[in-house]
């Protein structure tokens, strides 16, 4: 069965300052890898995705990902946080059975 | 936005009492989930389907059953509803390919 961890419930970071996210996950085969953002009383939306190809993949409002497929991770990253930034993050992995299992989700809180 | 409507967004009922949650959709998407959230879980799978009439059930499915008649709705009911049922209940949709999940605006369900 596949499983995603993010071992942060919560990351705290200085405007300005680079911030990373981790997520790391076990799955047989190939997987596909996703980030979700969540703002208060919202639904999730999409930042980015890994299917294949290039390790770094980027995505919406400056994010981006690096897949490391020996380390099992797929660790999230922006180099400069803005207060905006502050939301939910969740990392999903979804094998060939098509279903998403995601992880339990961080809090990213960046301050002025 | 995707075109995914959830009713009702906020509910308080009492244990015992049948709850029905409906998705709409105008994206003429092959598949529609049943998430819900709670703290320290992230996101776990209640239900999804794969077509109309087609259904299976996910990671949390005892006490909840689905129905897709149409398309464009997906409806989750709470036979008999618990408090360990209060929780927020997220519709999502994914057309085929690689999973890219769009998500409605949630339920809030509580249950005295």
């Amino acid at each position: 069965a596949q499983s995603v961890a993010q071992p942060e419930d919560q990351v705290n970071v200085a405007e300005g300052n680079p911030l990373t996210v981790k997520c790391t996950y076990s799955v047989s085969g190939n997987p596909y890898l996703f980030w979700y953002v969540q703002y208060p009383n919202r639904g999730l939306q999409f930042l980015l995705k890994y299917i294949t190809g290039d390790n770094l993949v980027k995505g919406s409002y400056g994010f981006e990902a690096e897949f490391n497929k020996s380390q099992t991770s797929f660790h999230l990253k922006k180099p400069s946080a803005l207060v905006s930034d502050s939301a939910l993050y969740f990392c999903a992995v979804r094998p060939a059975s098509n279903m998403l299992t995601f992880g339990g989700g961080t809090r990213l809180m960046v301050k002025p | 936005d995707a075109g995914i409507t959830q009713s009702p967004r906020h509910k308080v009922t009492e244990t015992g009492t049948p709850v029905t949650l409906r998705c709409h959709q105008t994206e003429n998407h092959r598949y529609m989930y049943w998430y819900r959230q709670d703290p320290g879980h992230g996101l776990r799978l209640i239900h999804y389907s794969y077509g109309v009439k087609d259904t299976d059930k996910g990671e949390v499915s005892d006490g909840y059953s689905v129905s897709r008649s149409k398309t464009e709705d997906f409806l989750l009911t709470l036979e008999s509803a618990t408090s360990s049922q209060t929780s927020v209940y997220f519709c999502a949709i994914s057309d085929v390919g690689t999973g890219e999940l769009f998500f409605g605006e949630g339920s809030r369900l509580t249950v005295l």
